[in-house]
């Protein structure tokens, strides 16, 4: 099993671009989410859902939106980037139960210039 | 809403000794979950003990023990006999469940380096 992919490793953005970063688990999860770690940070949620179809805020969902249409995948809309974006993206799978915990992909390093 | 606070930015430890990395939480809810991450220089998260509220006992996983004080909000890691592979920062986090949908709150962090 891959677990969770995320794609790509690292992204290089002007100001005013827009991108989506990609994510996809094969692990048959219920729960998606999108965190983001600026340096020397902890994880922010940006967004997550439930299933297919359901997404809802998190902690730092400005300038970011999100879908799900199926089970397996969760990409993450940058919309007209700007330098407070600069992070590292991780997407993450979970079941839905109490002790599950997070599986995270290896991440995408974004800088905005 | 939940927290969690790391005190420590970084600490330091001699291979084969033990160090425990401090966590103390905020939540409002009985029903929740700590976890502990790793995550080394090459920037992977990788869980590695998970603790219940309503666990009798304290979760043991290997090497890394997790010191649950359910009265005084902490869940400290301890990680016995460390190695050079240890170095990495350690990351704290807490899940409160039922319409939470298993979304995490995170610490800042403890950096933690093993010395030879």
């Amino acid at each position: 099993n891959a677990g969770v992919t995320q794609t790509p490793k690292f992204r290089i953005l002007k100001i005013g671009q827009s991108m989506t970063l990609q994510c996809a688990q094969d692990m048959n999860h219920n729960y998606m989410y999108w965190y983001r770690q600026d340096p020397g940070m902890g994880l922010k949620l940006i967004y997550y859902s439930v299933g297919a179809g359901i997404t809802d805020k998190g902690e730092v969902p400005n300038g970011y939106n999100v879908s799900r249409s199926t089970t397996e995948d969760f990409p993450l809309r940058l919309e007209l980037a700007a330098p407070s974006q600069t992070s590292v993206y991780f997407c993450a799978s979970s079941y839905r139960q109490q002790n599950s915990p997070l599986h995270f992909g290896n991440g995408t390093r974004l800088t905005v210039t | 809403a939940q927290k969690i606070t790391q005190t420590q930015p970084g600490m330091f430890v001699q291979e084969k000794e033990a160090v425990t990395l401090d966590c103390t939480y905020d939540t409002s809810d009985p029903s929740y979950g700590l976890f502990w991450y790793k995550q080394p220089s090459s920037g992977e998260m990788i869980f590695l003990i998970y603790q219940g509220s309503y666990d009798q006992q304290n979760a043991t996983e290997g090497r890394y023990s997790l010191n649950f004080q359910k009265a005084r909000k902490s869940a400290n890691l301890v990680i016995s006999a460390s190695q050079l592979g240890d170095s990495a920062m350690y990351f704290c986090a807490i899940g409160v469940f039922g319409t939470s949908y298993g979304k995490l709150t995170f610490g800042q962090g403890t950096i933690l380096t093993v010395h030879p």
